[in-house]
């Protein structure tokens, strides 16, 4: 399967605890986003990749939450002292290089006790 | 700031009963128009990109239209299996997309 990958699929945590969540985007895309879901609502843009350099960050991105791509192909998304309202699947896509269309991965959901 | 609407909320169908979900957008220097459907639990699969107005592009049962305001998806004769959420989403000058918050489409036997 050449398309993006998320892990895990799933995560439960309790209020106050950190998750990290990965990416593998398509091999060939350079360019890695973030984004959140909720119930109903569609993708909220969280961050964004060029290789390895995070060229944008959303003002939903709070310092509890932070990207990492370090060798410009993974990426991981962490988040410090879980809230409540941190609850929802996190996505990621990737895209080529003058490349509009996103690729989405199968999302992380996570629930936040 | 750039602006997404999908309507309806919601749509239920006959099997063969073809329709139109609406996407309307604020955006300056639309770079893209983008059709996604999503699954429930799953992330969004990609259908169309159009850029510009009067652009049109079909696959199987869909067919996504643009004009400088609003885009619309067409079904023509939809089976149940065509059941999802539809979102759309604009890209204008930066590289995030802002997206609406979808129609969800149930096509009944």
């Amino acid at each position: 399967d050449t398309g993006v990958s998320q892990n895990p699929r799933h995560k439960i945590t309790k209020r106050g605890q950190n998750v990290t969540f990965r990416c593998d985007p398509i091999s060939e895309h350079n360019r890695l986003y973030w984004y959140r879901q909720t119930l109903g609502q569609g993708p909220e843009f969280l961050t964004y990749f060029q290789n390895e350099a995070q060229l944008e960050k959303s003002r939903l991105l709070s310092d509890r939450f932070s990207a990492e791509r370090p060798k410009g192909s993974f990426s991981t998304l962490e988040i410090q002292r879980t809230e409540q309202g941190d609850s929802a699947m996190y996505l990621c896509a990737s895209s080529s290089t003058g490349g509009e269309t996103q690729y989405f991965g199968p999302g992380t959901r996570l629930l936040v006790l | 700031e750039d602006q997404v609407t999908q309507s309806p909320e919601a749509l239920r169908l006959q099997e063969g009963e073809s329709s139109s979900l609406n996407c309307s957008y604020t955006v300056s220097g639309l770079r893209g128009l983008f059709w996604y459907r999503q699954d429930p639990g799953k992330g969004p699969e990609f259908l169309f990109t159009l850029y510009s107005a009067g652009e049109e592009k079909e696959k199987e049962r869909l067919k996504a239209t643009l004009t400088k305001k609003e885009s619309f998806l067409h079904i023509t004769a939809p089976k149940p299996e065509d059941s999802a959420t539809y979102l759309c989403a604009v890209q204008a000058g930066n590289n995030d997309m802002r997206f609406g918050a979808g129609t969800r489409l149930t096509v009944k036997p």
